[in-house]
């Protein structure tokens, strides 16, 4: 159990299907993360919503668009992506975000593949 | 935004086995954190190390940030098998809010 729990743990999805990540945390953080992990490269930051409020947005394309309705909550709405969004989405989890050496909680990602 | 460079990409070796894993930059950090991912899971972190020149342990796991804060290492004595796994580290960077992660070292322990 991490505390942090994604769904679904895959999805398989054409370029012009609408679909949406979850994320739900346990752990009483305020801070909650997206990250895209794709081989040989490093965790991409992706957005970060702290108390609710979305504090960055890593330049992503608008084909992603995510929602925290509450500090346990947040969403990754995907509509008309493209094949090289393919990779592993982990969302995360922290206390407030810009508290310094807080460590990252992580769910254990979605598996996304775009045919 | 700062960079993090890991060293080796990868790493194969048998159980029983010592290693060193590098962690490289040439920018200052606060601090740097390393985690450890597991085939299907997502990240986990073993240690968060904060002043130059400090050294932790955690079991077989020696991590040492660099007097300068620029850098760390991680070294593993006697590898076992459960060691396998994708090590990353992460640095906070001194605006003290961004987290910037390295690419990550794939360790594989063979028995």
């Amino acid at each position: 159990e991490t505390g942090v729990t994604q769904t679904p743990r895959h999805l398989v999805m054409g370029m012009t299907n609408k679909k949406s990540l979850k994320c739900e945390q346990h752990l009483g953080h305020n801070a909650m993360y997206w990250y895209k992990q794709s081989a040989k490269k490093p965790l991409e930051l992706m957005f970060v919503y702290n108390f609710k409020e979305q504090t960055e947005n890593n330049s992503v394309p608008s084909r992603f668009s995510p929602e925290c309705p509450n500090s346990s909550h947040l969403f990754l709405h995907l509509h008309t992506l493209q094949p090289e969004d393919s990779a592993l989405y982990l969302c995360a989890s922290s206390l407030p975000f810009g508290q310094g050496n807080s460590p990252l909680h992580f769910g254990n990602g979605t598996r996304l593949t775009v045919t | 935004t700062q960079l993090l460079e890991q060293s080796p990409q990868f790493l194969s070796i048998q159980e029983g086995e010592n290693l060193t894993v590098y962690c490289n930059s040439s920018s200052v950090f606060s601090s740097l954190q390393w985690y450890r991912q597991e085939p299907g899971e997502g990240p986990v972190l073993l240690v968060t190390v904060v002043t130059g020149g400090e050294v932790k342990k955690l079991k077989r796991l020696t991590f040492q940030f660099g007097d300068a804060r620029k850098d760390s290492s991680l070294h593993i004595t006697a590898a076992q098998p459960g060691d396998t796994g994708l090590y990353l580290c992460a640095g906070v960077e001194t605006s003290g809010s961004r987290l910037t992660f390295g690419e990550g070292t794939q360790l594989t322990v063979n028995p």
